[in-house]
């Protein structure tokens, strides 16, 4: 069953240093999102991306944040000057067609932020 | 917020026996998802519901929808013990492109 694959696994950095967390969404699939999850809390949408651009954003995703999709298969999140607070699971998600329908997720990097 | 809401935060069953879950809702949505959670991983998609929909069944999942009290139950039936995990319900306002998770539920089932 295909698959999204999200790299690292775990990713440590101290504070103030750029992050970057990749991902490898599903081939034929439109749409793409990246979420967190504080240790113990709920799952927080951060973003979505369809057609090169952003669909929709938190109010979490502030100047910190950005997307990419430098090609046909990679879409990155990029977090600039980290802060402790950013600490958290990352996962990637993907989905054939936008509006609700079915998210197929990553098995996400953990970030730490020292 | 539309973002749902379960209920309860954690159960606890022994193996064999029903576990049923609630989610409410807030705002008018296309669909309710339910997702599952091992402790970790990422979230593993189990059951959508389209707000025309009033019940749906998947093996030993069974989820109701009632759009009039903006809720949504999922039940499991004969749990077993690899049905230990976190258990979300998602939704989606109509328009949107944000699914949005509640806290979930802790399920724990005792072998």
């Amino acid at each position: 069953e295909p698959e999204v694959t999200q790299t690292p696994s775990h990713q440590v950095t101290q504070m103030g240093q750029e992050v970057i967390l990749r991902c490898v969404p599903i081939s034929n699939h439109l749409y793409f999102y990246w979420y967190r999850q504080i240790l113990g809390q709920k799952v927080e949408f951060l973003v979505s991306f369809y057609n090169n651009e952003i669909s929709e954003k938190s109010e979490i995703f502030d100047d910190q944040f950005s997307v990419e999709r430098p090609d046909g298969s990679n879409f990155t999140l990029k977090i600039r000057s980290t802060k402790l607070e950013d600490s958290a699971m990352y996962f990637c998600a993907s989905s054939e067609s936008g509006q609700g329908e079915k998210l197929f997720f990553g098995s996400g990097t953990q970030l730490s932020v020292l | 917020s539309q973002q749902g809401e379960e209920d309860p935060q954690a159960l606890s069953i022994q193996e064999g026996e029903n576990a049923t879950m609630n989610c409410s809702y807030k705002t008018s949505i296309n669909n309710l998802q339910w997702y599952r959670q091992n402790s970790g991983r990422g979230l593993v998609h189990l059951i959508l519901i389209r707000s025309n929909e009033r019940e749906k069944h998947s093996g030993r999942l069974r989820v109701t929808l009632d759009t009039s009290k903006k809720s949504s139950s999922l039940l499991i039936t004969a749990s077993r013990a690899a049905d230990t995990a976190s258990y979300f319900c998602a939704t989606i306002n109509t328009g949107g492109f944000k699914t949005i998770f509640g806290a979930g539920t802790r399920l724990f089932v005792k072998a």
